[in-house]
């Protein structure tokens, strides 16, 4: 069974750093783009960051460029979110998806929550 | 960046019932078009890819169409697990993008 295991979520005070992970099992990982997409509490769903099979392209939302890194361990089957420099507005659900374009399997998700 | 916006953002309807869905893109998208279910308190699920091809595993109940900036999202004959919130999602470029979500409600 394909799975998608994010941790790393958790309270943090503006300014600060958390370093998501994701955990992937039952499919090849390393032959597929993965992702990151973010749902702020009773809103929509919003794309974070898109990383090539190899990690040799990264993709980011505007709002997180400079701040957030997505990197990615084949060998370990795991995909990582290092976010800095948090805002409230970072506040959100964080999913670990697969693929670049559409996202068929999706994690169940890591909560972020930025506050003082 | 490709806005898309969808309608109606909240639609009531009974079981049994047809309901669409549009999705209009800001700009003109060639395939790259996804439709996602999310209900709550879960992770969505993926519906439809590539404008019309249903997702393995989903219901033939759920059908798609269109091109360029227009959408639909059809559910011929709604079912109690069809309430839900639906997105689109363009996926031509970066930053990919989604619709504000269309909220499916029982009546």
């Amino acid at each position: 069974e394909m799975q998608l295991v994010e941790s790393g979520g958790g309270l943090v005070q503006p300014g600060g750093t958390l370093r998501l992970s994701c955990a992937a099992s039952g499919f090849t990982f390393g032959s597929y783009w993965m992702s990151w997409v973010r749902q702020a509490p009773g809103k929509g769903l919003e794309w974070v960051a898109t990383i090539k099979e190899d990690g040799s392209e990264k993709y980011y939302v505007d709002s997180v460029k400079g701040r957030f890194t997505i990197s990615r361990d084949n060998a370990k089957n795991s995909l990582y979110l290092q976010m800095n420099s948090l805002r409230a507005e970072d506040t959100a659900v964080y999913y670990c998806v697969r693929g670049g374009r559409s996202w068929g399997v999706w994690g169940k998700g890591t909560t972020v929550t930025v506050s003082s | 960046d490709i806005q898309m916006t969808q309608s109606p953002s909240s639609v009531s309807a009974s079981v049994g019932d047809r309901v669409t869905i549009t999705c209009r893109a800001s700009q003109g998208i060639t395939t790259w078009l996804a439709w996602y279910q999310q209900k709550p308190g879960k992770a969505p699920e993926l519906l439809i890819y590539a404008v019309s091809s249903l997702q393995s595993g989903v219901p033939s109940r759920f059908s798609a169409s269109g091109s360029g900036t227009d959408f639909t999202l059809t559910i011929s004959s709604l079912q109690p697990e069809d309430f839900a919130t639906y997105y689109c999602q363009q996926a031509d470029r970066f930053p990919r993008t989604f619709g504000q979500g269309t909220n499916v409600e029982i009546k």
